[in-house]
């Protein structure tokens, strides 16, 4: 149980477009969902949480009009980069959170590469 | 500011033996601590779970200890096996509010 997918698992777009990063919890319903950005070698960096139904809280540093995020349901979230460039390229991992539990579960992350 | 720091970067052993990964952290006093497995170009997977009221706990060959007077966290594997080979990631709640940060984390080589 508590499976997380993401889709795709790897997009390269052209600089300047926008890119859309689906998050679905698929047999539990996630009160919160959390979008990390990973840069080969480092940790995981939180940029965002959202709640169903609400607005999305960003992390310092992460610009809310470049990232969108969109949690329409407890099952779906949504991130798109808008206007990607090269340095927005990083590996992009969504997880789920059940209320009551401190464990997250992540999906298996979307490789983003920016020409 | 917070830091949690995990001890090296990579940590390569041979098969059959424990691997001893450390996890410190500061200026804070998490309610609990996580230990995560990251495989390449794929998200971390939960492994184990320690509250600050517990020092030890274990699954399967995993185990792992919490001294919160320390401010750090011992995980092992033992008996490690090649299929062990990974990223090993602890995990706090630095601001109680669910929201987790994460060491840089451990690459673990098993050697067959």
């Amino acid at each position: 149980g508590a499976v997380v997918s993401q889709h795709p698992s790897w997009v390269i777009c052209k600089s300047g477009t926008s890119v859309k990063i689906e998050c679905r919890s698929l047999d539990f319903q996630a009160t919160t969902m959390f979008w990390y950005r990973q840069f080969p070698k480092q940790s995981l960096m939180l940029m965002a949480t959202s709640n169903e139904g609400s607005k999305a809280t960003y992390e310092q540093g992460v610009e809310k009009d470049k990232f969108l995020i969109n949690h329409a349901s407890l099952t779906l979230s949504t991130l798109t980069v808008t206007s990607a460039h090269p340095e927005d390229s990083s590996f992009y991992i969504c997880s789920a959170g059940i209320a009551g539990r401190d464990t997250q579960y992540f999906g298996p992350g979307t490789r983003l590469t920016v020409l | 500011s917070q830091k949690i720091e995990q001890n090296s970067e990579a940590l390569n052993i041979q098969e059959g033996k424990t691997a001893t990964l450390t996890c410190n952290y500061t200026n804070y006093s998490p309610a609990y601590l996580q230990w995560y497995r990251q495989d390449p170009g794929r998200g971390p997977v939960f492994l184990l779970l320690i509250r600050e009221n517990e020092k030890e706990k274990r699954k399967e060959r995993l185990k792992v200890t919490f001294d919160t007077t320390l401010k750090q966290s011992l995980f092992h594997i033992t008996a490690s096996q090649p299929a062990d080979s990974a990223t090993y990631l602890c995990a706090l709640d630095i601001r109680n509010d669910y929201k987790l940060s994460f060491g840089a984390g451990t690459t673990v080589t098993v050697r067959a």
